[in-house]
């Protein structure tokens, strides 16, 4: 049993559309990540949470500790955003990482 | 510029011989870590150092050792016991452990 699920596995979407990734995980927490991998493997922090919301551009990241679970959200989206989204949550200092959610946004 | 480096982008093995894969930051974080990737499966730690001169094994460290000898260096050895090497290699780094994590762009490793 994996410790942090993602939904959906994989997500295509027209440039434009408001677009929902979902991560739930089993574990106490002290803070989620939402991470971004390109094609080419390199991996980018996009939002380290450990309550509320935050947003950064088109993003927005959301966590609720009660149901344990957190939610990234793209507004207006691009065919740039095109990527692996990865979810990792943070316990006891070990990292544990979804499989990812690939999205695909076309033009 | 700060960030963290790997090389070789990528590597070729025959089976049985040991190779060391690099990772090197200017960031001067005190946590680096060591994580597998294969497809459709998740990030699995494999090795990570709180400090210079300590480290602790993760997930699935058999095959593998790894040193850390100076902050910036944090070097893993895939060892001819490591059943299945061919994989995705990404080197981290964090401030401290737990934290915010900046990755290294990979070494994908090919052991025929």
């Amino acid at each position: 049993k994996n410790e942090v699920e993602q939904s959906p596995q994989n997500l295509t979407a027209q440039e434009g559309e408001f677009i929902t990734i979902n991560c739930s995980y089993s574990v106490g927490i002290s803070a989620l990540h939402w991470l971004q991998q390109h094609p080419g493997g390199g991996i980018v922090s996009l939002f380290m949470l450990s309550s509320g919301k935050k947003k950064h551009g088109r993003l927005i990241a959301t966590i609720n500790i009660q149901e344990k679970h957190s939610s990234l959200h793209i507004t207006a989206s691009h065919p740039r955003d095109s990527a692996v989204y990865i979810c990792a949550v943070v316990t006891r200092n070990q990292f544990y990482f979804g499989t990812g959610t690939s999205l695909t946004v076309i033009p | 510029d700060g960030g963290i480096t790997q090389s070789p982008k990528y590597l070729f093995r025959k089976e049985g011989q040991n190779v060391t894969l690099s990772c090197e930051q200017n960031l001067n974080h005190d946590a680096m870590y060591w994580y597998r990737q294969d497809p459709g499966q998740g990030l699995r730690l494999i090795y990570y150092s709180q400090i210079v001169n300590d480290f602790q094994k993760g997930d699935i460290a058999e095959g593998y050792s790894v040193s850390r000898e100076k902050k910036e260096s944090f070097p893993l050895t895939v060892t001819s016991a490591q059943k299945n090497p061919t994989a995705f290699y990404l080197c981290a780094s964090s401030i401290d452990l737990g934290g915010e994590q900046y990755f290294g762009p990979g070494t994908r490793l090919t052991v025929t």
